[in-house]
């Protein structure tokens, strides 16, 4: 069955610390690939996407993503996190008709 | 800017009851969808709508129906409401190849 796996379910660091999470998929063909966050009490938003081209993307806030299609891995970095980026993200893969499949999800806690 | 509209934020109902969470948003996206959001365990598709009338199961459909008698609106129904359907109920809307866009959720307790 089609799968994203998230690695970590609860990631501490302090602030201006680097940030990786990872993200791993499993699906064969091509793949629409995105991160989301989810701030304390507010919805879900997009942080960034990949559809196709420069595996290395960048999204809002600093944030970047890099594919590795040999890897089957779509990790999230930033390299030196705020108190503000405290939150909840998820990983996620369109499995076609803009359905996507979303990874457990990791929260985050930057502390001061 | 995209607007998915969430009737309500916070619901408490009993078990057994019949219960209707709607959505509207504003973009005139062709697909609407709901999901579930558990700690742990992410988000999981319900249904999903790909047209007016048009509706697919998701991963999770037990105990629930969707309506979508007009593009803009698309609706949860739960027949009966279970303890074991509280939960955080998000609706997102996009097309085939955008991202989508997500309402504030509803969280429903079922007591």
């Amino acid at each position: 069955a089609q799968s994203v796996s998230q690695h970590n379910h609860h990631v501490i660091l302090s602030e201006a610390a680097s940030l990786e999470l990872g993200c791993n998929y499993s699906y064969g063909g091509t793949v629409n690939l995105f991160w989301y966050v989810q701030y304390p009490g507010q919805h879900l938003q997009l942080l960034l996407k990949y559809f196709s081209g420069d595996p290395l993307v960048k999204g809002i806030k600093g944030f970047e993503a890099e594919f590795i299609k040999s890897k089957f891995s779509f990790n999230l970095r930033k390299p030196s996190v705020q108190w503000s980026d405290t939150a909840e993200y998820f990983c996620a893969v369109n499995k076609g008709w803009g359905k996507l499949q979303f990874g457990a999800g990791t929260q985050v806690v930057v502390t001061p | 800017d995209v607007k998915v509209t969430q009737s309500s934020r916070y619901l408490v109902k009993r078990t057994g009851e019949k219960v209707f969470l709607e959505c509207v948003q504003d973009m005139d996206h062709e697909n609407m969808f709901w999901y579930r959001q558990d700690p742990g365990l992410g988000l999981r598709l319900i249904y999903f709508s790909y047209d007016v009338k048009m509706k697919e199961k998701g991963d999770i459909p037990e105990g629930y129906s969707v309506s979508r008698e007009k593009k803009e609106r698309f609706s949860l129904i739960l027949e009966s409401a279970s303890t074991n359907q509280t939960s955080m109920y998000l609706c997102a809307s996009g097309t085939d190849n955008s991202p989508l866009h997500f309402g504030n959720g509803t969280r429903l307790t079922v007591t």
